[in-house]
């Protein structure tokens, strides 16, 4: 069964840049598009990305300017970068592995990690 | 982007009792291969979303068959047919055909 652990700091203040990695176990990191996804607390989700195992990406135009997703594939993880940080960017972040086939859902949700923009 | 707009926001269920949950997108979501790239997930609460649906009505694996997608181009329905309590939570509809992936603002499903 696969299984995805999002890690990375709680904290990050105003104008920094967030940086959060994916560490997919029970599974190879090949073959699949790889997801974020984020949730301001009590609100609803957002998609932020994908990265291909490749390294080839797509990302969400409302959030492009300000984000680098990459993926190492020798240590199974995958990670997001979003800089200029602000308290909007404060959310649960989800990192998630698509299914197969073409425009596949996704399958697989890590359990989340809480990320809060504060000085 | 494509909108998603969902309806009811809210929903009061009694256990047993069928609901139903619809989705509508600003865009047709039907692709020339036929398929509407429609899915839902359900987040329970204090839980990581979870995939139930996925091209408009193929259900995911381990999900009851008490939960059936269907529509077509624009509009969609999420029902199960006999509520149990463990259904409680908020039921999101993502759009991935095209752009960036967006989700409908959810639905929140409680026991009366």
């Amino acid at each position: 069964q696969v299984q995805l652990q999002e890690s990375g700091p709680g904290l990050v203040k105003p104008s920094e840049t967030l940086s959060l990695t994916c560490t997919v176990s029970g599974g190879s990191i090949t073959n699949y598009y790889w997801s974020w996804i984020r949730q301001p607390p009590g609100k609803g989700l957002e998609w932020i990305g994908y990265i291909y195992y490749t390294g080839s990406t797509d990302y969400n135009p409302s959030l492009k300017s300000r984000i680098t997703i990459s993926v190492d594939t020798s240590k199974n993880q995958f990670s997001l970068k979003l800089s200029s940080v602000t308290a909007a960017d404060t959310a649960i972040y989800y990192c998630a592995r698509h299914m197969t086939g073409r425009n596949p859902p996704l399958g697989y949700w890590g359990q989340g990690t809480l990320v809060t923009v504060s000085s | 982007d494509i909108v998603m707009t969902q309806s009811p926001l809210s929903l009061p269920v009694t256990p047993g009792e069928p609901a139903s949950i619809s989705c509508r997108s600003s865009q047709s979501l039907l692709y020339t291969n036929g398929d509407n790239y429609l899915d839902w997930y359900l987040q329970k609460p204090g839980k990581s979303p979870q995939l139930l649906m996925y091209l408009g009505f193929k259900r995911a694996s381990g999900v009851p068959d008490r939960f059936s997608g269907s529509g077509s181009g624009t509009d969609f329905t999420l029902k199960i047919s006999r509520v149990e309590a463990e259904d409680v939570g908020t039921y999101y509809c993502m759009q991935a055909l095209q752009g960036p992936r967006t989700f409908g603002q959810g639905t929140k499903v409680e026991i009366k």
